[in-house]
């Protein structure tokens, strides 16, 4: 089936500084990915939508400056947190639908857990 | 705007059943039904699409009532791996924009 690979799974930073996130569709290609930010014993929040050869759009609230997303090639997206704080410590994931026509939903990536010291 | 999941948290024993409801205050397009284990990623189980009927696999299934904006997940016969945290995710509007907004979940537990 469809995979999704997310880089690094977990991440330790000092405040302050920038962190990468990759996500990867393995064996399909997406135009479009998702990203998510989810807190402990919360439900996911959408941040933003990785268009490939476009900007990214962003949900409500969501910083642009601060979460910046390239998604460049068809099969590749990144989400920088730029100048973390320990508020933006949390579980990212990514996610790409392999049939945006069909019935196959969204696969995940396995996630990032960032923690910002 | 979100939708509601009901009931918050479930403890089954093995073999019981429960039912997952979800509810949105805006028309559907389609309503996605996950299950997160914990730390890890959530994993797509089954999608409804509008206009589509009830859909299941081995003891999971689902339905979808558009007319009041309701979808149910139902898990039979439950075994301990059907432990976790289950996400309905919406997509409002007309098409398949792929913005799933997710309820806030409901916690399964399946014990011996």
């Amino acid at each position: 089936g469809a995979v999704v690979s997310q880089h690094p799974s977990r991440v330790i930073c000092k405040s302050g500084t920038s962190v990468k996130i990759e996500c990867r569709s393995l064996d399909f290609q997406a135009t479009t990915m998702f990203w998510y930010r989810q807190f402990p014993k919360q439900s996911l929040m959408l941040m933003a939508t990785s268009n490939e050869g476009s900007k990214a759009t962003y949900e409500q609230g969501v910083e642009k400056d601060k979460f910046l997303i390239n998604h460049a090639s068809l099969t590749l997206s990144t989400l920088t947190v730029t100048s973390a704080h320990p508020e933006d410590s949390s579980f990212y994931i990514c996610s790409a639908n392999l049939a945006p026509d069909g019935n196959y939903g969204y696969t995940f990536g396995s996630g990032t857990r960032l923690t910002v010291v | 705007q979100q939708p509601v999941q009901s009931p918050q948290a479930v403890i089954l024993r093995e073999g019981e059943d429960a039912v997952i409801n979800c509810s949105s205050s805006k028309a559907l397009y389609s309503v996605h039904w996950y299950r997160q284990k914990h730390g890890e990623a959530p994993v797509f189980l089954m999608i409804l699409l509008k206009g589509g009927e009830q859909k299941g696999h081995d003891k999971i299934s689902a339905s979808f009532n558009e007319k009041k904006q309701q979808s149910s997940l139902y898990l039979t016969a439950s075994q301990l791996s059907y432990s976790g945290t289950y996400f309905c995710g919406t997509e409002r509007g007309s098409g398949n924009t792929g913005k799933l907004i997710f309820g806030q979940g409901t916690t399964l537990q399946v014990k011996p």
